[in-house]
């Protein structure tokens, strides 16, 4: 079955860098999108932005844009999101999550998430 | 970027009620709605996708209504394993943009 398994916790100072890896596994990885969706302590989730690793093609969120970038390794059918410069309001859980063919952002199949807590 | 305003944000209900959550869109998004479920600790969980479509092993308690700008999620008959938060989702223009959620208590 399909599975998607997330890289650890990181803790981040601001103005620095972090990297979340998503390795997907019991599926055909180029033929979906991968989305990422963070979620603040105690709120709602908020999409960052989506790859299609087939093509290496992305979309972001507006207020992403510039922010984040994601990649994609066909090779090892992992996806990655790099966030710089973060901020203390940063700090949350980051999930990637598997759009289906046809139905590009409903999302069947999630990673377990990752945290990321940025603090000086 | 289009708005989605769910209400109630939270609710207090009894194992074998009926629950009703809705979901209103700032611009029409025709059927490009989905609704998920998140325990706590957990990742969400796809239940309902264009609007009224059941995903597949999710139990027939749960659906979805709606077009336009207006929809509904109802669970039948409450079941101890529903008490979670529960989201829509709108795919219809970028970026995706998820309400606030709804937050199902045990009464």
């Amino acid at each position: 079955q399909v599975q998607l398994v997330q890289s650890g916790a990181e803790v981040k100072k601001p103005g620095s860098s972090v990297k979340v890896s998503c390795k997907a596994s019991g599926g055909s990885f180029s033929s979906y999108t991968l989305s990422w969706v963070r979620q603040a302590p105690g709120q709602g989730l908020e999409w960052l932005g989506r790859i299609i690793p087939m093509f290496g093609t992305t979309d972001y969120a507006p207020k992403f844009q510039g922010r984040v970038r994601l990649t994609a390794d066909e090779s090892t059918s992992t996806g990655y999101m790099e966030l710089t410069s973060p901020r203390s309001d940063d700090t949350g859980v980051y999930y990637c999550a598997r759009g289906n063919s046809g139905y590009e952002f409903s999302f069947d199949y999630w990673g377990q998430g990752t945290l990321v807590t940025v603090s000086s | 970027d289009i708005q989605m305003t769910q209400s109630p944000s939270s609710l207090s209900a009894s194992v074998g009620d009926r629950v009703t959550i809705t979901c209103q869109a700032s611009q029409d998004i025709r059927n490009d709605l989905n609704w998920y479920q998140q325990k706590p600790g957990k990742a969400p969980k796809l239940l309902i996708y264009d609007a009224s479509n059941l995903k597949t092993g999710v139990p027939s308690r749960f659906s979805g209504g709606g077009s336009g700008t207006d929809f509904t999620f109802t669970i039948s008959n409450l079941q101890p394993e529903d008490i979670a938060t529960y989201y829509c989702q709108q795919y219809q223009n970028l970026p995706v943009t998820f309400g606030g959620g709804t937050k199902v208590e045990s009464k």
